[in-house]
């Protein structure tokens, strides 16, 4: 398996513009996590879903941040409009339904706004 | 909700020596404390997990003690090695049938001179 896959790995773009990150889980995983990680706050968990619906979506940080899942092989978060403190690192991680079981992350979205 | 306390920060050791990490949790609730690392420029992985209704295990060079008493839970690695420099990252999480988001410690950065 190729593990989980994020596009794109780095992103630059101009305040004011949507973002749009993705995440291919791995096949066969029905949880799947959005992080963001800074030097300031570490790894902060922003969504997760269970079997492609939203459990806990208490991380989001504004209505400007916003992710799907429409099905169980690919998920987005989408931030609008991009600001500068947006940028980040994030990955996304997956897992076999999150009961005592590995998360993998994948390799992550430097996103830089400018 | 969870909160997990990390420390050090940093830690240099000299190859060979031994490296011990620890955190703290809030919630007496939690029942799964993964370790993970990190290396640069990728995602976080799981080197050793420990469940609450056990107080120690160990995998070869590394292993990880849960006191559930006074929330607390290490990692320690013995006989380092230069490819142990990385971040670390202690996680802390309650795992039900619909829930188990982890939450992250700030991270260590090791660094193991040679």
């Amino acid at each position: 398996d190729a593990g989980v896959i994020q596009s794109p790995r780095h992103e630059v773009t101009e305040m004011g513009q949507e973002v749009t990150l993705r995440c291919k889980p791995i096949s066969g995983h029905n949880s799947l996590f959005w992080y963001r990680q800074t030097m300031m706050r570490g790894l902060e968990l922003l969504i997760y879903f269970n079997n492609n619906v939203p459990i806990d979506d208490s991380g989001m940080p504004e209505d400007r941040f916003s992710a799907k899942m429409p099905n169980a092989s690919f998920s987005t978060l989408k931030i609008q409009p991009s600001e500068p403190r947006d940028s980040a690192v994030y990955f996304c991680a997956s897992s076999l339904r999150f009961k005592e079981s590995e998360a993998f992350f994948g390799q992550g979205t430097r996103l830089t706004v400018v | 909700g969870e909160n997990v306390e990390q420390h050090p920060s940093t830690l240099s050791v000299q190859e060979g020596d031994s490296a011990v990490i620890k955190c703290t949790y809030s919630d007496s609730a939690s029942n799964y404390f993964p370790w993970y690392k990190q290396e640069l420029g990728k995602g976080p992985q799981l080197i050793i997990d420990i469940r609450s209704n056990v107080g120690e295990k160990k995998d070869q060079r590394i292993a990880v003690t849960l006191n559930k008493t006074a929330k607390h839970f290490s990692l320690h690695i013995t006989e380092t090695q230069p490819e142990d420099s990385a971040v670390y990252f202690c996680a802390a999480t309650l795992v039900t049938s619909n829930t188990g988001k982890l939450i992250f410690g700030q991270g260590t950065t090791l660094q193991v001179k040679p």
